[in-house]
Order: structure tokens, then C-alpha cells, then sequence
């Protein structure tokens, strides 16, 4: 069964750089698009990264997205960090039966 | 704009049964899949399965087969989610979203079910 799984929790001051992993267990997490949502209190999630890299367009450029093989895992990086970034974030693949995943989630907090 | 409209906020009893509904708008509606995703209170978001509306193809997650059906009619853009009976552990969330290529780029308001005797 292929999972993802993500820290609970990272905090970090105004200005600064956090790093949210996505580990995936059960395959390999390069062999299909990882995307990242963020879900802000009592709202549906949005897309801050699709397709491992690629950003909306009305997605600030403080976002970015990697993947790494050697550690199977995803990796979302969120630089310049600003009090309007508090939120919950997941990471989302598939199988190759296009059986989708969520990862386990992080909340991000602004010191 | 795109965007999916979902039906409102439901309380049943245990053992009932509901369906809710997601309506497309400005778009095709038969031309892309539409997932189901769950969140339980305080939760993450779990993924129930898929629908294409075009032929009705549907694939399940196998923590959701059996329990719920997934189904759509395209005459009316709509898809949906039924329980035939409903347990006290049904109560959640429940989002629909458009799927692009492995992404969810639109999703509806969600639906809130609650569940309780």
C-alpha cells in the first residue's frame, strides 16, 4: 500500500524558510506527480504546488516544490515566510491504479 | 469560473441512508474525473475514490469500497456520494474536486454530515 507521510507540525518566524518533507512508503514517490495543498480553518484545501514543481499562477513564488529518489520523498518550501502561510498542508500522489493518496498532513505555524 | 457546487449540510440518525451531490459548472464536465475526499473533525484529508462522468469508470480507495458509492449523471453535471447506512463514524466533511492530471484544481465548499442518534 503506497502512503505518504508528512511532520506534524513546523514553526518558524516572519521571514524565514521552512522545509515540509512527504515521505512515501509502499513505491516509489517519483513515478507519479506529487502536488501540495494548503488548507487554511474552515476551508476547503488549495493547490500550491502541482505536477512536483510547477505553481499556480496566483500562487506567490515564496512556494516551490522538489522531489528526491534517493530518499523517496517530496520536499515543499516556503521562503519569506508570512503570517498568511499558517495553515495545514498536504502532500497528494497516485498509484499506478490512479488510487490517490493524501499525505498525513502538517500544520505550519508563524511564530 | 469553474467551479463545483456541493448540496448542504446533513444530520441523520444511524442507519439511514443520504446522498450528496456536486454540481459542475463552466466546464465540461464529462471530459474530467471527480474524486471524493473525506475529513473527519480535527482530521486529515483521506481519499474516498473517482468518477469519470463520461462513462461512469470509477475506482475506489479499498478503506472506502463497499460502503459508499460513487456515481454521476452528466445530463445535469452533477456527481455523487450515497450511503446506504450511515454510522456515527460517517460524520465529516465531504469534498468534491475536479482531477487534472494527478491534481485537484477546483474544489467544492463541502458538505458537513453529521451522524447521530
Amino acid at each position: 500500500k503506497f502512503m505518504l507521510t508528512q511532520p506534524h507540525s513546523v514553526s518558524e518566524s516572519p521571514g524565514k524558510t521552512v522545509i515540509i518533507s512527504c515521505t512515501g512508503s509502499g513505491g516509489s514517490i517519483a513515478s507519479n506527480y506529487v502536488q501540495w495543498y494548503q488548507q487554511r480553518p474552515g476551508s476547503a484545501p488549495t493547490t500550491v504546488i502541482y505536477e512536483d514543481y510547477l505553481r499556480p499562477s496566483e500562487v506567490p513564488d515564496r512556494f516551490s516544490g522538489s522531489i528526491d529518489s534517493s530518499s523517496n520523498s517530496a520536499s515543499l518550501t516556503i521562503s519569506g515566510l508570512k503570517t498568511e502561510d499558517e495553515a495545514d498542508y498536504y502532500c497528494q500522489s497516485y498509484d499506478n491504479n490512479n488510487r490517490d493518496v493524501f499525505g498525513t498532513g502538517t500544520k505550519v505555524t508563524v511564530l | 469560473e469553474v467551479q463545483l457546487v456541493q448540496s448542504g449540510a446533513e444530520v441523520k440518525e444511524p442507519g439511514e441512508s443520504l446522498k450528496i451531490s456536486c454540481q459542475g459548472f463552466e466546464y465540461s464536465f464529462t471530459d474530467y474525473w471527480i474524486g471524493w475526499v473525506r475529513q473527519m473533525p480535527g482530521r486529515g484529508l483521506e481519499w474516498m475514490g473517482l468518477i469519470y462522468p463520461g462513462d461512469s469508470d470509477t475506482i475506489y480507495s479499498p478503506s472506502f469500497q463497499g460502503h459508499v458509492t460513487i456515481s454521476a449523471d452528466k445530463s445535469i453535471s452533477t456527481a455523487y456520494l450515497q450511503w446506504n447506512s450511515l454510522k456515527a463514524s460517517d460524520s465529516a466533511i465531504y469534498y468534491c474536486a475536479r482531477r487534472v492530471s494527478g491534481n485537484y484544481d477546483y474544489w467544492g465548499q463541502g458538505t458537513l454530515v453529521t451522524v447521530s442518534s
